[in-house]
């Protein structure tokens, strides 16, 4: 069965550093998302992509954040100098498009900021 | 705005019994799903059963069923016979579809007694 993938599956880093969390959505899906979940907190919205563009964002999704899809298959999120309150749980998802309105999550990237 | 309230944050069953998780929402939106997502420690999420709004049958999933009154915008999960596995934190989501992000409830903390 198709899948989302994500890795790192736990990445550290200084406060101040950039990271790149990538991930590759299932073949034929159009549709590309990121979420964010503090550890003991909600999932949260961050950003879906479609068409090789941003769609949405939510106002979490400040300047600090980019995303792109810089082949066929890579998802990335970057996040530009890093802060403590980075550290979260960050799942990428896609969906084919069409219904159902089902959205496949991948098995998250903890990043953990020191 | 679409909102997911969860209102029990912690459930105790015991094993072989049955639970119901409940949720309630609100939505502008006329067409969409809502579903019930499960992550254990882990903290992979995991798609347990899902509902179209257009649809008034009740879905059901082998243990899993839902109770979902659309006029009321409730929409709850009953898990019969409860398993060890089935341990975890449920989330009540609302998808309107395209480009817009899952908006997900708080979470109800599972816990199956043996």
């Amino acid at each position: 069965e198709p899948e989302v993938t994500q890795t790192p599956s736990h990445q550290v880093t200084q406060m101040g550093q950039e990271v790149i969390l990538r991930c590759v959505p299932i073949s034929n899906h159009l549709y590309f998302y990121w979420y964010r979940q503090i550890l003991g907190q909600k999932v949260e919205f961050l950003v879906s992509f479609y068409n090789n563009e941003i769609s949405e964002k939510s106002e979490i999704f400040d300047d600090q954040f980019s995303v792109e899809r810089p082949d066929g298959s890579n998802f990335t999120l970057k996040i530009r100098s890093t802060k403590l309150e980075d550290s979260a749980m960050y799942f990428c998802a896609s969906w084919a498009g069409g219904r159902p309105y089902e959205q496949y999550f991948g098995p998250g990237t903890r990043l953990t900021v020191t | 705005a679409q909102t997911v309230t969860q209102s029990q944050p912690e459930m105790s069953v015991q094993e072989a019994e049955t639970v119901t998780l409940s949720c309630t929402y609100d939505t502008s939106e006329s067409d969409y799903y809502l579903f019930w997502y499960k992550q254990p420690p882990s903290r992979q999420m995991i798609l347990v059963i899902r509902q179209e709004a257009y649809k008034q049958q009740n879905a059901t999933e082998n243990r899993f069923s839902v109770n979902f009154q659309k006029a009321a915008k409730s929409f709850s999960l009953k898990i019969s016979d409860s398993q060890l596995g089935d341990a975890a934190m449920y989330f009540c989501v609302h998808s309107g579809g395209g480009a817009d992000g899952l908006t997900f409830g708080k979470g109800t903390h599972l816990i199956i007694q043996p």
